[in-house]
């Protein structure tokens, strides 16, 4: 079964310049996350879609980031203008239903790690 | 809210030595307790799981018991191995919010 894919792995680029991510969750999962892991600290939840729904994106810096998944598949989240504190690995992750976000049963890709200089 | 709060890493032992992660958790209502981890280069994985007061999840060896009283989900092993080295994150879920991390332990386990 394949995993969950994200690309690019890595990404540098200067602030106020734009970036984009891209996620494919593993085929059949209806629950697709964004994650920022800033380095020395855990996974904080950005954006967490349920098919082509916003299921929460409380913790998403809507002036600067954006996320979409118009098809309920592969997602894509940017961010315009990045600033220096936006350096991160940005995680993606599916599972096959909300609830399983309970159970634990989240399944993540390798990340995407942004420099911004 | 929801907070975890991990012992600091790098926790650094010989093979076959004992380790022990402290893990302790602030949570509304009764959460989900969960271990993540992360090998080399590789994504975040589950490695087990406890949904009750009580409950242990078990696998690959390591342990961790729910400690409703203590607030803790202390994740353990009895005899480490070199390909055990990597970063331990313990992380809850309460009611339909999804997951919160702790910081993360790394593991450094030594031949």
């Amino acid at each position: 079964e394949a995993g969950v894919a994200q690309s690019p792995r890595y990404k540098i680029i200067e602030k106020r310049q734009s970036v984009a991510f891209w996620c494919n969750p593993i085929s059949g999962h209806a629950t697709l996350y964004w994650y920022q892991q800033i380095l020395g600290q855990g996974p904080k939840l950005l954006i967490q879609f349920q098919n082509n729904g916003v299921v929460d994106d409380s913790q998403l810096p809507k002036d600067r980031f954006s996320a979409e998944r118009l098809k309920g598949v592969d997602s894509t989240l940017k961010i315009q203008p990045a600033k220096l504190e936006d350096s991160a690995v940005y995680l993606c992750a599916s599972s096959l239903a909300v609830r399983d976000s309970n159970t634990g049963e989240l399944f993540f890709g390798e990340g995407s790690r942004l420099t911004v200089l | 809210g929801n907070s975890v709060t991990q012992m600091e890493g790098p926790v650094t032992l010989s093979e076959e030595a004992f380790l022990t992660i402290n893990c302790t958790y602030t949570a509304t209502g009764y959460p989900s307790l969960f271990w993540y981890v992360q090998y080399p280069g590789e994504g975040l994985q589950l490695l087990l799981k406890a949904t009750k007061a009580d409950d242990k999840g078990s696998n690959k060896g390591f342990e961790a018991t729910y400690r409703k009283e203590t607030t803790s989900f202390h994740l353990e092993k009895g005899s480490v191995q070199v390909s055990d080295s990597a970063v331990y994150f313990c992380a809850l879920s309460s009611g339909y919010s999804t997951l919160t991390f702790g910081k993360g332990t790394m593991l450094l386990v030594s031949p």
